[in-house]
C-alpha cells in the first residue's frame, strides 16, 4: 500500500537554529516526492519537489530535503530558522498507479520562538 | 504566475441549503482538483477532473458533485449542505497526468454550516 507519513504534528524551534521536520513514504512505485507549505489562512505553496534526478533538493526561502530511497525518508531541513517560517508544512507523494495518485500527509506544525 | 482563485474565502450556510463553491485558473491547466482539509487529517481528494466535462471521484465523494463546463473553471457542489461539511475547501490544478507535476493551490474557502 502506498502511504506517507508525518511523524511529528508540531516541531518548535528557536529562530536561528536548525529545523527538521521528517517524513517517510512508502510506495511500491517510483515516486516523485513534494514539500509544500501553508501560511495561516492561506493555500499551499509548492517549497520543493523530488523528481528522480539529484537526491538533495533545493527549494525556496533556504530549504532543502534529501531523498533516501534506502531509508524511504524524505526530510525536509533548513539551517537557520526564521520567524517568517512558521506555517503548515506537507509531504506529498505522487505515482503512477496505471492511474494519478497523489497521498498527502497530515502535516507537520511549525512554530518558531524569538 | 499561476494564479488559482476561489470564488470566496469564508461562507456560512444553513444545514439543506444547496452551496456552489467556484474554482477559476488561468494557466489553461488540464487537471482541475477539490481537496477538503480538516486538522489532523491532512488534504483529502474529494473530486478531480483532467477534462472538460470529465470527473473522477477522489476518496471522498459522498455529498459532494461537480461540474466542469469549462476548462478555467471547477465548481463543487454541496446538494444539501450538512454540519459535517463545515472545513476548509482546497482548489488545486495541475498539467497533465505526470507523476512530477506539481499542484497550485487556491486560498481556499473555510465553509461553516449551521
Amino acid at each position: 500500500a502506498q502511504s506517507v507519513t508525518q511523524l511529528d504534528s508540531h516541531v518548535s524551534v528557536s529562530e536561528g537554529t536548525p529545523v527538521l521536520l521528517r517524513c517517510n513514504y512508502s510506495s511500491s512505485y517510483s515516486p516523485s516526492l513534494f514539500w509544500y507549505v501553508q501560511h495561516p489562512n492561506k493555500g499551499l505553496q509548492l517549497l520543493l519537489k523530488y523528481t528522480s534526478a539529484a537526491t538533495l533538493v533545493k527549494g525556496i526561502n533556504g530549504f532543502e530535503a534529501e531523498f533516501k530511497k534506502s531509508e524511504t525518508s524524505f526530510h525536509l531541513t533548513k539551517p537557520s530558522a526564521h520567524m517568517s517560517d512558521a506555517a503548515e508544512y506537507f509531504c506529498v507523494v505522487s505515482f503512477n498507479t496505471g492511474g494519478f495518485k497523489t497521498i498527502f500527509g497530515a502535516g507537520t506544525r511549525l512554530f518558531v520562538k524569538a | 504566475d499561476v494564479k488559482v482563485t476561489q470564488s470566496s474565502r469564508y461562507l456560512v450556510k444553513r444545514t439543506g441549503e444547496k452551496v456552489f463553491l467556484e474554482c477559476v485558473q488561468d494557466m489553461d491547466h488540464e487537471n482541475m482538483f477539490w481537496y477538503r482539509q480538516d486538522p489532523g487529517l491532512g488534504l483529502r481528494l474529494i473530486y478531480f477532473s483532467y477534462d472538460v466535462k470529465m470527473k473522477e471521484k477522489g476518496d471522498i465523494p459522498e455529498g459532494y458533485s461537480v461540474s466542469r463546463e469549462k476548462k478555467e473553471r471547477f465548481s463543487l457542489i454541496l446538494e444539501s449542505a450538512s454540519t459535517n461539511q463545515t472545513s476548509m475547501y482546497l482548489c488545486a490544478s495541475s498539467l497533465p497526468e505526470k507523476r512530477t507535476s506539481e499542484q497550485y493551490f487556491g486560498p481556499g474557502t473555510r465553509l461553516t454550516v449551521t
